[in-house]
C-alpha cells in the first residue's frame, strides 16, 4: 500500500518570503500522480499543483512550484512571495495511474503567514 | 458552473443512530469519491463511484455504505453511529475519475456524534 509522509506539522513564513513544504511517499508503482492540496480554515480544499510521475520536468503554477525527485520519492512544494491568503493546511497526496481515483493523503502541514 | 455541494453542512446525532449524507457533483462530472477527515487519522478514502457503480472502497467497516444515482448525485450512509464517526466528510467529483484529472472537493458535512 502507498503511504505519504509530511514531516512538518507546522511551518511559518514571513509575508513576501519563500517557504518549502516537504513530502515523501512510498510506492512500488512506476506510474502515478502527485498533488498538493490547500485547505484554508473552514473553506473548501482546492488543488494547488499536480505532477505526473513520468514527467521529469517539475510542475509550476504561478508562485507555486514543486521539486519532484522520483528516485528519492520526494515531492516538496515551494511557495514564493508568500501572501496572507496562503495561510492554510497543505496536504500532499498520491494517486495511482491505474483505474482508481483514490487519493492517499499525508497528515498535512499547517502554514502560517506572518505580516 | 456550480461547485460540488454537500448537504447538510452540519449534523448532530447520538450513538446508535444512522445518518445519510448527500453530495451533488459538478454538472457533467460522473465520478464521485468520499473521504473522512479527522484530527487523528487525517484524510481517509471511503469510496469511489462512477456511473452508479462502486469502483473502489476504503478500509472502513460495513456500517459505512454509499450509492450513486443516475444523475451522478451520491449519498453515503453510516449506520449504528459511534463516537469515533465524528468527522468532516468530504465529497469530491471529477469528470471520469481517470489519470491526473483534477478532483473538486465540496465544503464537507461536519458530523458530531454524541
Amino acid at each position: 500500500a502507498q503511504t505519504v509522509t509530511q514531516s512538518q506539522p507546522e511551518m511559518s513564513v514571513q509575508e513576501a518570503e519563500t517557504v518549502t513544504l516537504s513530502c515523501t511517499y512510498d510506492t512500488s508503482e512506476s506510474d502515478y500522480y502527485l498533488f498538493w492540496y490547500k485547505q484554508p480554515p473552514s473553506r473548501q480544499m482546492i488543488l494547488v499543483i499536480r505532477q505526473e510521475a513520468y514527467k521529469q520536468q517539475n510542475a509550476t503554477e504561478n508562485r507555486f512550484s514543486v521539486n519532484f525527485q522520483k528516485a528519492a520519492k520526494s515531492f516538496s512544494l515551494k511557495i514564493s512571495d508568500s501572501q496572507l491568503g496562503d495561510a492554510a493546511m497543505y496536504f500532499c497526496a498520491y494517486r495511482s495511474a491505474g483505474g482508481s481515483e483514490k487519493l492517499v493523503f499525508g497528515k498535512g502541514t499547517k502554514l502560517t503567514v506572518n505580516p | 458552473k456550480a461547485g460540488v455541494t454537500q448537504t447538510p453542512r452540519y449534523l448532530i446525532k447520538t450513538r446508535g443512530q444512522q445518518v445519510t449524507l448527500s453530495c451533488s457533483p459538478i454538472s457533467g462530472h460522473r465520478s464521485v469519491s468520499w473521504y473522512q477527515q479527522t484530527p487523528g487519522q487525517g484524510l481517509q478514502f471511503l469510496f469511489e463511484y462512477f456511473s452508479e457503480t462502486q469502483r473502489n472502497k476504503g478500509n472502513f467497516p460495513g456500517r459505512f455504505s454509499g450509492r450513486q444515482f443516475s444523475n451522478s448525485r451520491s449519498e453515503m450512509n453510516v449506520s449504528t453511529l459511534e463516537l469515533g464517526d465524528s468527522a468532516l466528510y468530504l465529497c469530491a467529483s471529477s469528470l471520469v475519475g481517470r489519470g491526473g484529472e483534477t478532483q473538486y472537493f465540496g465544503p464537507g458535512t461536519r458530523l458530531l456524534v454524541l
